[in-house]
């Protein structure tokens, strides 16, 4: 399988709610991150796993969770949506020794 | 606390010269140089890279300068093509993160 897929691609959460985003990657692509890009910034990085281990956070609160598992799909889960949550959420993938990393196309989350 | 900076938001070239986007860091931790390219409605894709030891790298029509002493690198496209129109954001990367710019919105023109 080639290249990264996410899902859904838009999706629609009340104030408080809990959300789950998916990603898909590339077979052999051990290392998955996931960015939160607000309107006209840059992606953000909240966090990235390596073989199922988190190994690195950005400044996002715990609210902000992981995982990854072994088939090369990870997901994101938000807890206590707040409206600033608002945003696309970006996931991206990479082989252990790469530099480049992949990225999906994104899930567009409204908070509203 | 910005990070990587791109201080020009939009930049217009005509079709068959030369573009170039500049992009300034201040942590000389990073280990690593990307450019990626983002239509709307797709995820960035990977353009090319540059080593923190190197200065330069070239690929087709895509060259990345590295300068270390600036803390400043930048992104050369010859010739520009109007499919070259998106938006670039440079990004630097260490072992566990990419730290990205705020984007610069490249426009070419016929």
């Amino acid at each position: 399988e080639t290249g990264v897929t996410q899902s859904p691609t838009h999706l629609i959460k009340t104030r408080g709610q809990q959300v789950t985003l998916r990603c898909s990657s590339q077979s052999g692509h051990n290392t998955v991150s996931w960015y939160q890009q607000a309107l006209g910034q840059g992606p953000q990085f909240i966090f990235q796993y390596y073989r199922e281990e988190e190994n690195g956070r950005g400044n996002f609160p715990p609210r902000f969770s992981g995982l990854q598992f072994p088939n090369y799909s990870s997901e994101l889960n938000v807890n206590a949506l707040e409206l600033d949550d608002s945003a696309l959420y970006l996931c991206a993938s990479r082989a252990g020794t790469g530099i480049g990393y992949t990225f999906g196309s994104g899930t567009r989350l409204t908070v509203v | 606390d910005q990070q990587v900076k791109q201080n020009s938001p939009s930049l217009s070239v005509q079709e068959g010269r030369i573009s170039i986007l500049n992009c300034d860091y201040t942590n000389s931790m990073f280990d690593y140089f990307l450019w990626y390219k983002k239509y709307p409605a797709e995820g960035p894709t990977f353009l090319i890279s540059i080593s923190s030891i190197k200065d330069k790298n070239e690929d087709g029509r895509f060259t990345v300068f590295l300068n270390k002493s600036a803390k400043h690198l930048s992104l050369h496209i010859v010739p520009s093509q109007p499919g070259d129109s998106a938006v670039y954001f440079c990004a630097a990367g260490t072992a566990s993160k990419l730290t990205f710019g705020t984007g610069t919105r490249l426009q070419v023109t016929l």
